[in-house]
């Protein structure tokens, strides 16, 4: 089955700077790929996903990039801010019955 | 709209009992599934139900049980409950597209403890 692996576990970042986390996947027929937020106590939601016929996908701070050559896609936000702080879920998805592989999560602290 | 409604939200048992956790979603989606979430460990397939009538297991399915009531509910039964299953229980849904995924809805969790 699909692996998908985050690396770093933890990101410390001052308010204001950018941060960025990758997940690597294991399945070359992955073709939907989201992203969750998780906050302290609270349930995952999604923030942003992208599929495989498409590169790179920008929602206001946010975006995510997708790389299928290396088999990896990246988080990225931009002038981030303490309600940034959270933990971040990569997941894949080769389709057909929509089971989602999810990474172990990043936690990230933005620093005011 | 309620999205996806789980209960209860906290449950405490003693090994050997059993329990059933209750999910139900208003968005007419398709696919429901459970996952068990552990510090360090991310999200865990338990089980999933990808249409009304049909189950299947996922990464982690001992000890557990499910039952797609209908297709708004999708309960997870822990005959009986070892220390091991202490966790956070997310239901959740989705509605897939014949030929692509889509992202999930999850309830709000419930958190389990075995004594």
């Amino acid at each position: 089955g699909e692996n998908v692996e985050q690396h770093p576990s933890t990101l410390s970042v001052q308010e204001g700077d950018s941060a960025v986390i990758k997940c690597t996947y294991s399945d070359s027929a992955s073709n939907y790929f989201p992203w969750y937020k998780q906050e302290l106590g609270k349930r995952p939601q999604l923030i942003i996903d992208i599929r495989s016929n498409v590169g790179e996908k920008k929602d206001q701070r946010i975006a995510v990039t997708l790389n299928k050559t290396a088999k990896h896609f990246s988080l990225h936000i931009t002038e981030t801010q303490p309600e940034d702080s959270a933990v971040y879920f990569c997941a894949a998805s080769a389709g057909g019955d929509n089971r989602l592989a999810f990474g172990k999560g990043n936690q990230v602290v933005v620093i005011p | 709209n309620a999205g996806v409604t789980q209960t209860p939200k906290f449950q405490v048992l003693k090994t050997g009992q059993s329990m059933t956790l209750q999910c139900a979603q208003d968005m007419n989606h398709n696919s429901m599934y459970w996952y068990r979430q552990d510090p360090g460990m991310g999200l865990r397939l338990i089980y999933y139900s990808a249409s009304e009538g049909t189950t299947d297991k996922g990464e982690v399915p001992n000890g557990y049980n499910v039952s797609r009531l209908n297709k708004r509910e999708f309960s997870l039964r822990l005959e009986s409950a070892a220390p091991s299953q202490t966790s956070v229980y997310f239901c959740a849904s989705s509605a897939p597209g014949l030929s692509s995924s889509a992202g999930y809805t999850f309830g709000s969790g419930t958190r389990l403890t075995v004594v």
